[in-house]
């Protein structure tokens, strides 16, 4: 079966700091990734997708960025933190299922900005 | 482009009472609708999904979904409302042409009250 992990769980940053967040899958090959924010009451607001290594799309223009180096792992990184990139990060593959695609979420990264 | 709506952030039931969460979408080609659950700090869970074919809906957990094309509508409910029901649900929609992605509604907050 396949299996998603993100680490880490939980993560404190300063205003400034680097910031790198990792998301492995397991059980799959070739999966379609992807890595959203969720803020409080603005629902989840995808990030990037990649359909293969070195393969990145951008949703929105900010202050992340994202990697693929390998199958499956997914990288999601900053050089200088903002507050406002406090929120909880998930991380999500994709399977083909008759005519669409469905997604499958790993548990996710609470980031706080100080 | 697509679009979900999601009136309200929180609905709250008695225990054993019916549970409607209501969605709404906008697409310009046929839709492929879906039902996450999330609990807190967790990732986000499939609960059932439309594609093609019958309009109505079973997913896991006793909730079921109907899709309406004539009110671009996609209603979840489940007859008795359980405790463990609450949970914050997020309705998505995507399309053939979405290559694989989804886009979220910005959720509701379900309470069940004892």
């Amino acid at each position: 079966s396949q299996t998603i992990h993100q680490w880490p769980a939980t993560l404190v940053q300063p205003v400034g700091s680097p910031l790198s967040l990792e998301c492995t899958v397991e059980g799959t090959s070739n999966p379609n990734l992807y890595w959203y924010r969720q803020a409080a009451g603005r629902g989840l607001q995808l990030l990037f997708y990649s359909v293969g290594i070195g393969q990145i799309s951008s949703e929105v223009p900010q202050n992340l960025s994202a990697s693929r180096p390998q199958d499956r792992q997914f990288i999601l990184s900053s050089k200088k933190l903002l507050l406002s990139d406090s929120g909880f990060y998930l991380c999500a593959w994709s399977v083909r299922k008759g005519p669409t695609y469905e997604q499958y979420f790993g548990p996710g990264t609470r980031l706080t900005v100080t | 482009a697509q679009s979900v709506t999601q009136l309200g952030s929180h609905v709250s039931v008695s225990e054993g009472a019916l549970v409607l969460l209501r969605c709404n979408y906008s697409s310009s080609v046929p839709p492929y609708l879906f039902w996450y659950v999330q609990y807190p700090n967790q990732g986000l869970q499939l609960l059932l999904k439309y594609t093609t074919g019958a309009t109505l809906v079973k997913g896991i957990n006793g909730f079921e979904a109907e899709f309406k094309k004539s009110e671009t509508s996609f209603h979840l409910t489940k007859p008795s409302a359980h405790m463990s029901d609450a949970a914050e649900y997020f309705c998505a929609v995507s399309s053939v042409l979405a290559n694989s992605k989804l886009t979220f509604g910005k959720g509701i907050t379900l309470s069940v009250r004892p």
